[in-house]
């Protein structure tokens, strides 16, 4: 079994539909984070969360909401799809500064 | 701010060819520095790290020096192979704010 893994893979959705991306992890890092990857833009930080309690902004989290709701957990929310959100999003996991990230396989989304 | 600046894409090399691809940041402080590889349909994975200046990170014939006074972390590899091909990312982490900031992305085709 992948140490972090997103559900699902690959939607498609309509504008103003709210829509949920999950991770869940095996690492027991307290660290996770969700990006999304566009071309030639590279990896995008939406939010990060160091615990259950502690959920942070990134450059690009207008649009997007989290929840953390166990160390192993965080999700990842649109509230009102828009088109411009199409992306590939990856969640990954961290223990800290020195050990690199982990990332799951992605999920692509596209809002039509 | 922090942030990673990589050399632009694509590259595309011959087998057997050496390469290399910039990357510098911008940093406040003593990040740790990452190389991330992705292949097509797949998430990101870990290629190399160093932690500290003046550390060299090697992997898979892979290597890269984290070079604090020209704030460089550029990937070299002697001998490519069609097999390399794929999107390589620099990025860096600080334990300070707990932030994985990635740079744009270079692409990389070996042909045979």
């Amino acid at each position: 079994d992948a140490d972090v893994t997103q559900t699902p893979r690959n939607r498609i959705t309509k504008t103003g539909k709210r829509i949920m991306l999950e991770c869940s992890q095996t690492k027991g890092h307290d660290r996770m984070y969700w990006y999304r990857q566009d071309p030639g833009l590279g990896l995008r930080l939406i939010y990060y969360s160091f615990d259950v309690k502690d959920i942070n902004k990134g450059e690009i989290s207008d649009g997007y909401s989290v929840s953390r709701q166990a160390q192993a957990k965080f999700s990842l929310s649109l509230e009102s799809a828009i088109p411009n959100q199409t992306a590939l999003y990856f969640c990954a996991t961290s223990e800290g500064q020195a050990g690199g990230a982990f990332f799951g396989q992605g999920t692509r989304l596209t809002v039509v | 701010g922090n942030s990673v600046t990589q050399m632009e894409g694509p590259v595309t090399l011959s087998e057997e060819a050496f390469l290399t691809i910039n990357c510098t940041y911008t940093a406040t402080g003593y990040p740790s520095l990452f190389w991330y590889v992705q292949y097509p349909g797949e998430g990101l994975q870990l290629l190399l790290k160093a932690t500290k200046a003046d550390d060299k990170g090697s992997n898979k014939g892979f290597e890269a020096t984290y070079r604090k006074e020209t704030t460089s972390f550029h990937l070299e590899k002697g001998s490519v192979q069609v097999s390399d091909s794929a999107v390589y990312f620099c990025a860096l982490h600080y334990n300070q704010g707990g932030k994985l900031i990635f740079g744009q992305g270079t692409e990389l085709s070996v042909k045979p």
